[in-house]
């Protein structure tokens, strides 16, 4: 079974907009955390946010908000005011630690998100 | 100071022949990991040392070694070359929650 799901492969977003990536998780295990990474055209691997899940507020880190909704097991990525640097693939990831600090990650499909000016 | 650095950038070689990845990181981290991208932009774990030791060997064939000769390096040696073996190939560390990339290796296997 799929354990992260992110079900639009590409997204369109005109620049200073808000724009949502969507992220479903799957997992029994009542300790986890959520992650979004940006992967530019270059190949870099950018850490954006994580959100553990016993944290009791929305993760949030400038312009990235996580919207965390444990009982739907959805982490989507909002980005405010977007940007034509925001061009991008987006992965959510989540780590099932079972208590352990180095779980490893498992990742989403990745969305493609295009921002026009 | 860049924090997770790997070397070469790029590798392109023969099917057969026998390669290695480097990577290193200056952040104090204690767990390193392998992650492959495929053509298709998955990613999946491959290996993760904790402290030099070997915590997550998610099925990779044989042919794929690690080795973390300390805590800040772990390299990975690929033995017989194959086609399918064409791929990025990511390191990252970890402290607590948040694991850091490394800028990838391109593989192409020729």
């Amino acid at each position: 079974a799929q354990k992260i799901t992110q079900t639009q492969p590409g997204m369109f977003v005109q620049e200073k907009e808000a724009v949502t990536l969507d992220c479903t998780y799957d997992t029994s295990d009542p300790s986890y955390g959520l992650f979004w990474y940006k992967q530019p055209s270059s190949g870099e691997m950018i850490f954006l946010i994580y959100q553990g899940s016993y944290d009791q507020q929305n993760a949030t880190e400038g312009r990235y908000s996580l919207n965390f909704q444990k009982a739907r097991k959805s982490a989507n990525l909002v980005i405010s005011a977007s940007q034509l640097g925001d061009s991008a693939m987006y992965f959510c990831a989540m780590r099932e630690s079972g208590g352990t600090s180095y779980g490893k990650l498992t990742f989403g499909q990745g969305t493609i998100l295009t921002v026009h000016p | 100071d860049t924090a997770v650095s790997q070397t070469p950038k790029y590798l392109v070689t023969q099917m057969g022949n026998d390669k290695s990845i480097k990577c290193e990181q200056n952040l104090g981290h204690d767990t390193m990991y392998w992650y492959k991208q495929d053509s298709k932009k998955f990613l999946k774990i491959m290996f993760s040392y904790n402290n030099k030791e070997l915590i997550i060997n998610e099925t990779v064939p044989n042919r794929f070694s690690p080795k973390s000769p300390d805590k800040a390096h772990l390299n990975l040696h690929i033995n017989s070359l194959e086609l399918g073996d064409s791929a990025v190939y990511f390191c990252a560390s970890s402290h607590r929650h948040t694991q850091y990339f490394g800028p990838g290796t391109r593989l192409t296997v020729l």
